[in-house]
């Protein structure tokens, strides 16, 4: 089975400017999180989405949003860059509409720099 | 914060000897689970203890966890080089109005020199 794949592994973007991040969860996974990982912050909690539906949010601004598809592929969006943006974007899917009560599985991250 | 504080940041290790990293949180939890990365990738879940579980084993790592303290202990044992990585402990916890949060402890990063 093929595990949770993240794109595009790296990319960078100049301040002001938006990315989109996409994640494909493992196949019949339904549930997909989010998580931002930077040396000064370390790993923090973005978003979670179940069968289309934003389950929980972490406590970062609204220029950081996301979406689920019916296949349960997820995007998330962060608009007007900055500096302090530039992370390691990670995600995780589950089988559970419950994903930290049990396992998830990561994916290897976007490495996202910007400049 | 409502990180967990793991102790200590940095472990370096002989091959064969045991390594001990702890985790310390803040809020009440449903569950700890410990994770690991190597070198900036994705995380590979270990183990997950529930908040009525005093201690669970899975191959070579032993978990501990002590509710009343709000932390908890892994155990690697006879560490091999390929453990090198960094370890995570992350708390899913029930936080006010705003749901389940789950939060990461800060890390520690275990070399074991061959």
């Amino acid at each position: 089975k093929a595990g949770v794949t993240q794109t595009p592994r790296y990319l960078i973007k100049t301040r002001g400017q938006q990315v989109t991040l996409s994640c494909s969860p493992i196949s019949g996974h339904r549930s997909v999180s989010w998580y931002q990982q930077t040396p000064g912050q370390g790993l923090q909690f973005l978003f979670e989405y179940f069968s289309e539906t934003q389950r929980n949010k972490g406590n970062f601004p609204g220029r950081f949003s996301g979406r689920q598809f019916s296949n349960s592929r997820s995007e998330m969006n962060v608009s007007t860059l900055e500096l302090g943006d530039s992370a390691l974007y990670l995600c995780a899917s589950s089988w559970t509409d419950r994903p930290r009560v049990y396992e998830q599985y990561f994916g290897p991250g976007t490495r996202l720099t910007v400049t | 914060s409502q990180q967990g504080e793991e102790d200590p940041q940095a472990l370096s290790i002989q091959e064969g000897e045991n390594a001990t990293m702890n985790c310390s949180y803040k809020t009440s939890i449903n569950n700890l689970q410990w994770y690991r990365q190597n070198s900036g990738r994705g995380l590979v879940h270990l183990i997950l203890i529930r908040s009525n579980e005093r201690e669970k084993h899975s191959g070579r790592l032993r978990v501990t966890l002590d509710t009343s303290k709000k932390s908890s202990s892994l155990l690697i044992t006879a560490s091999r080089a390929a453990d090198t990585a960094s370890y995570f402990c992350a708390t899913d916890a029930e936080v006010g109005r705003t749901g389940n949060q789950f939060y990461f402890g800060t890390g520690t990063s275990l070399t074991v020199i061959p």
